[in-house]
């Protein structure tokens, strides 16, 4: 595997349900982050972690949960969403959360019915 | 919050035409990244730019990072229909937080 990977690919959920999306880097970067995709919205940023850390918090609500046990791993637990929510979330990793260029996987597809 | 303008929201061309679209910010940017995203996909990082004035080419694309650090151009020459999708500004504006902004995108559809 290579760059940035995420799974599943496509997710549909339930409002009262407990699911993880999970991303894997392999660029030996430092910096992770997860975003939300909207249609006709920029993207929105939703955490960023530097070496297991989380060093930025967007005021995302506490539905969602991420978590990163190691610089090459990044959860996002997902518990009690609603419709809104359904959106493409990216995860991104970059060489330390300073640097810009960031790397994106493909996505998950969430939809919350 | 900071935003970015980008335009145009979608374009139409025919194959082999040239492509243009811009990003402008209200305020002054250090750093301008380009994506372009797939149907499906994520965005995928096509040119960087760190200097103002700027002028870095990726095949087919050439990018630019305005002189007055408000703005940014792509370019794209001889277009053809893989270049569908959507392309992405993103900057990170000078001593604001270090997070990247993005633009909405533009929309870019080749007809062969």
């Amino acid at each position: 595997e290579t760059g940035v990977t995420q799974t599943p690919r496509h997710l549909v959920m339930g409002m009262t349900n407990k699911k993880s999306l999970k991303c894997e880097q392999h660029l030996g970067h430092n910096a992770m982050y997860w975003y939300k995709q909207s249609a006709k919205k920029p993207l929105e940023l939703m955490f960023v972690y530097s070496l297991e850390e989380r060093v930025e918090n967007n005021s995302v609500p506490s539905r969602f949960s991420p978590e990163c046990p190691n610089s090459s791993h990044l959860f996002l637990h997902l518990h009690t969403l609603q419709p809104e929510d359904s959106a493409l979330y990216l995860c991104a990793s970059s060489q330390d959360w300073t640097y810009y260029e960031q790397y994106f996987g493909p996505g998950t597809r969430l939809t919350v019915t | 919050g900071q935003q970015l303008n980008q335009s145009p929201q979608s374009m139409f061309i025919q194959e082999g035409e040239d492509v243009s679209m811009n990003c402008t910010s209200s305020s002054i940017f250090n750093t301008w990244l380009w994506y372009k995203q797939d149907p499906g996909e994520g965005p995928v990082l096509l040119i960087a730019l760190y200097k103002a004035g700027e002028l870095t080419s990726n095949g087919r694309l050439t990018a630019q990072f305005g002189i007055t650090r408000k703005d940014s151009f792509l370019n794209i020459s001889a277009s053809i229909p893989s270049d569908v999708g959507i392309y992405f500004c993103a900057g990170q504006n000078l001593g604001g937080s270090e997070k990247l902004v993005f633009g909405k995108g533009t929309k870019l559809t080749v007809n062969p």
